[in-house]
């Protein structure tokens, strides 16, 4: 994998689902990956920062895990409610620190 | 509120113009990043710097040109405009490098006409 990529490109869910996405960055020279929250009209918000094999982090309803070996990341909403909505943006950063964005998973969760 | 501020908030120009954007990083933040978002592409990281020095560089063209002075705000030069150069274009500052958050700024608009 040369790029980051995420999936799916875009998910409806109902108020109270839980739902995950996927994030797949290149696992060589990997340093750092981002998620971050970006809602329409404002600034991208950022979620997590994670550079360990096997790291998990959780804030609040949202939690993120980290495979560095396989060059993977899964961001996990549980019970997704209405003000989840908005893009999910995940950016994988190499030790020289450029960072490379995938394209974003848009949630749109519906009352 | 992120804390980081970038001025001004629209601005509009011609082709072959150059303009300056502007950035203010958090308090206490020593890395600042510019980035670009374009209709047709998605966020693309710029340039990197960290306390005054280039730190990483991304996908900047040549006609454009950063820095970052000793009171830790930054500048995005962007010369020679052209049409495909409009695009909203953010700044992030972090305490330092990668390995922490970065906090992103309200953006620039930018058109070029």
């Amino acid at each position: 994998i040369l790029n980051v990529e995420q999936s799916p490109q875009s998910l409806h869910v109902q108020e109270g689902d839980s739902t995950n996405f996927t994030c797949s960055f290149p696992s060589s020279n990997f340093y750092a990956l981002h998620w971050y929250r970006w809602e329409t009209a404002k600034s991208p918000e950022a979620l997590f920062v994670m550079t360990l094999n096997g790291d998990e982090k959780k804030k609040g309803r949202i939690s993120a895990t980290l495979n560095t070996k396989e060059g993977y990341s899964y961001l996990y909403i549980k019970g997704s409610q209405p003000e989840d909505s908005a893009t999910y943006l995940c950016a994988s950063s190499n030790q020289g620190g450029k960072l490379i964005f995938g394209q974003g998973t848009e949630l749109s969760v519906k009352p | 509120d992120s804390g980081v501020t970038q001025t001004p908030k629209h601005l509009i120009t011609a082709t072959g113009q150059r303009v300056t954007l502007r950035c203010s990083p958090r308090s206490g933040d020593l890395s600042v990043y510019w980035y670009q978002q374009s209709l047709d592409q998605g966020l693309q990281f710029l340039i990197q710097y960290y306390n005054g020095e280039e730190r990483a560089k991304g996908n900047i063209l040549e006609r454009f040109s950063a820095q970052q002075f000793p009171d830790l705000h930054s500048e995005l030069n962007l010369s020679s405009l052209e049409l495909g150069d409009s695009a909203l274009y953010f700044c992030a500052s972090s305490e330092a490098g990668a390995t922490y958050e970065q906090y992103f700024g309200p953006g620039t608009r930018l058109t070029v006409t």
